[in-house]
């Protein structure tokens, strides 16, 4: 299975700010994935990334508010763009299946 | 459209107690099927899963089964103990395997 390292691990941030999560993969993956876990909530598909094309993303996800790079096949940053309180989640990002369906610890974010 | 519905909780049992937490889905084809769990404060982990009808995942003690004819996927575990305290997530994965639909979670607390 791959194993993804992700950071933060959690961060306190003004609103109005910004915040890039990372993921690093230690295998070259074709598909990445972002999810919102809202708190007590289940998790909601943000996006999808493929390495070089623009990122795929769902129903009431849009490109300004959570911009995404996918630079190579082994890493992909979601942007968490000018913050608000109700974007206070636990963020994370997750590989394609074929690679053994694990996910990233998470970036718990607090808004403030 | 592809769909789980997960025993709400919270549930709280006496350690040594046996544990089910029942979940259905909806959905086309031939899905994958997990078992999720979140410890305080960290991410996602991968319990077990079972890819196709009948078959048993297993792992730390806890076992589901893919019943296609009831489509479901009931989490179970013979004798709790304090440390299965967490939150657990039953999730499918679409027959092309790139997204996974989740459930709402359960919150299990077992007591001394």
């Amino acid at each position: 299975s791959a194993v993804i390292s992700q950071k933060p691990s959690r961060d306190i941030c003004q609103r109005g700010t910004s915040l890039t999560i990372q993921c690093q993969v230690d295998s070259q993956v074709t598909m990445m994935f972002w999810y919102r876990q809202q708190p007590g909530q289940s998790l909601t598909l943000i996006a999808t990334a493929n390495q070089g094309s623009e990122a795929t993303y769902e129903s009431g996800f849009v490109i300004d508010k959570f911009p995404i790079s996918r630079p190579n096949l082994t890493f992909s940053t979601l942007t968490v763009s000018n913050m608000s309180p109700e974007d206070s989640s636990i963020y994370l990002c997750s590989v394609d299946p074929s690679y053994g369906y694990t996910f990233g610890s998470g970036t718990r974010l607090t808004v403030v | 459209g592809n769909s789980v519905t997960q025993m709400e909780g919270p549930v709280t049992l006496s350690e040594e107690a046996f544990l089910t937490i029942n979940c259905t889905y909806t959905a086309t084809g031939y899905p994958s099927l997990f078992w999720y769990v979140q410890y305080p404060g960290e991410g996602l982990q991968l319990l077990l899963k079972a890819t196709k009808a009948d078959d048993k995942g297993s792992n730390k003690g806890f076992e589901a089964t893919y019943r296609k004819e009831t489509t479901s996927f009931h989490l179970e575990k013979g004798s709790v103990q304090v440390s299965d305290s967490a939150v657990y997530f039953c999730a499918l994965s679409d027959q092309s395997g790139n997204q996974f639909y989740f459930g709402t979670g359960t919150s299990l607390t077992v007591i001394p």
